[in-house]
């Protein structure tokens, strides 16, 4: 594998499911990241992770909960989601203090 | 906030034609990156800028910073239908490391 890979790349889960996404990063970068995409909305941010900091978005509700347990790997767990959160979920990657980052293919996911 | 307009938001245009899409802020970036999305794919990094007035070139597209570091446009010359996709522009404001805010992007289509 390379680059930044995300599973699953599709869910569909009810409002009182528990589900985890996972994202791996095989760049060797230090820095990962959570975004959320809403149709006709620019992509919101929800978390960071690097060696110096953990950056929560304020407004991410807490029934997201984040988990890194190593630089390469970042989940979201998931539970009790409402419909308004089906969207695309991005996992991206950085090194060093650089801004630019690498982004997976997205988990496409729908609340019913 | 700190908002970020592109423009066009919806482009579509024959192939071979020129365009160019606009991305403004009223506050000053510290860099400033142009992303292009497939539809079920995560934002591909194209370019970044970093100095005002700077020009770059990446194939048939040309990548401007302003030189007061307020805005960007990105040009594309004879334009084929590969190039249909969302194009988002993202920024570091000052004192916000690693925290890029997007834009909701051009989604350009260009018909054969």
């Amino acid at each position: 594998e390379t680059g930044v890979t995300q599973t699953p790349r599709h869910l569909v889960m009810g409002m009182t499911n528990k589900k985890s996404l996972k994202c791996e990063q095989h760049l060797g970068h230090n820095a990962m990241y959570w975004y959320k995409q809403s149709a006709k909305k620019p992509l919101e941010l929800m978390f960071v992770y690097s060696l110096e900091e953990r950056v929560e978005n304020n407004s991410v509700p807490s029934r997201f909960s984040p988990e890194c347990p190593n630089s390469s790997h970042l989940f979201l767990h998931l539970h009790t989601l409402q419909p308004e959160d089906s969207a695309l979920y991005l996992c991206a990657s950085s090194q060093g203090s650089g801004y630019e980052q690498y982004f997976g293919p997205g988990t496409r996911l729908t609340v019913t | 906030t700190q908002l970020l307009e592109q423009s066009p938001q919806f482009l579509s245009i024959q192939e071979g034609e020129n365009l160019t899409v606009y991305c403004n802020s009223s506050s000053v970036f510290s860099s400033l990156q142009w992303y292009r999305q497939e539809p079920g794919e995560g934002p591909v990094l194209l370019v970044t800028v970093v100095t005002g007035g700077e020009v770059k070139k990446l194939k048939r597209l040309t990548f401007q910073f302003g030189d007061a570091r307020k805005d960007s446009s990105l040009h594309i010359t004879a334009a084929q239908p590969g190039d249909t996709g969302l194009y988002l522009c993202a920024v570091a404001f000052s004192g916000s490391a690693r925290q890029l805010t997007f834009g909701s992007g051009t989604q350009l289509t260009v018909l054969p």
